[in-house]
């Protein structure tokens, strides 16, 4: 069965600190690949997607992700943090062959101030 | 605003009862999908719904139980409630018949308390 994995459940940096959040999966044919943000109290938002072509991707608020393929990874990563980005991160995979969008478990993000 | 209604936003209900959540997609979109967000279960997918009609099915209890209606409108029943449903309950539309080439967006959400 399909899955995904995020390794690190909690995850506290000081501001302007990088960040890497990392997502695995178990999948081997061709997958969509997300992140998904819930900031506290509100509702899941996109923060970035792949589907094909560069596997570099860029999202909202200076996030990337680099899919490589090689190692069924799509990690997420910020260069410097703020404590704004203080939110639960979820890591998500769509395998072509159908309709499901498998979660993660999602990694809460605390940015000390 | 994702543009994904959901209500009621909050639900406080005996076990045993019976409860409906409501979500109006976005409008354009055809697809619904329903997730339970939980502490110790985490973010699971239920079911979704493909311009009425049932498209996907995840891990939603015989006792749970939805449709989506020729308005695209979509309603979740969950009955015979126990303390363990206590979660907050996800609606998200797209415009196709997946996550392919696709975004899902998501409702605020519906916190419902079993007591």
């Amino acid at each position: 069965a399909q899955s995904v994995s995020q390794h690190n459940h909690h995850v506290i940096l000081s501001e302007a600190a990088s960040l890497e959040l990392g997502c695995n999966y178990s999948y081997g044919g061709t997958v969509n690949l997300f992140w998904y943000v819930q900031y506290p109290g509100q509702h899941l938002q996109l923060l970035l997607k792949y589907f094909s072509g560069d596997p570099l991707v860029k999202g909202i608020k200076g996030f990337e992700a680099e899919f490589i393929k090689s190692k069924f990874s799509f990690n997420l990563r910020k260069p410097s943090v703020q404590w704004s980005d203080t939110a639960e991160y979820f890591c998500a995979v769509n395998a072509h062959s159908n309709y499901q969008l498998i979660w993660g478990a999602g990694t809460k993000l605390i940015i000390k101030p | 605003d994702s543009g994904v209604t959901q209500t009621p936003k909050h639900l406080i209900t005996a076990t045993g009862q019976r409860v409906t959540l409501r979500c109006s997609p976005r409008s354009g979109d055809l697809s619904v999908y329903w997730y339970q967000q939980s502490l110790d279960q985490g973010l699971q997918f239920l079911i979704q719904y493909y311009n009425g009609e049932e498209r996907a099915k995840g891990n939603i209890l015989e006792r749970f139980s939805a449709q989506q209606f020729p308005d695209l409108h979509s309603e979740l029943n969950l009955s015979s409630l126990e303390l363990g449903d206590s979660a907050l309950y996800f609606c998200a539309s797209s415009v196709g018949q997946g996550y392919r080439d696709t975004e899902a967006f998501f409702g605020q959400g519906t916190r419902l308390t079993v007591v």
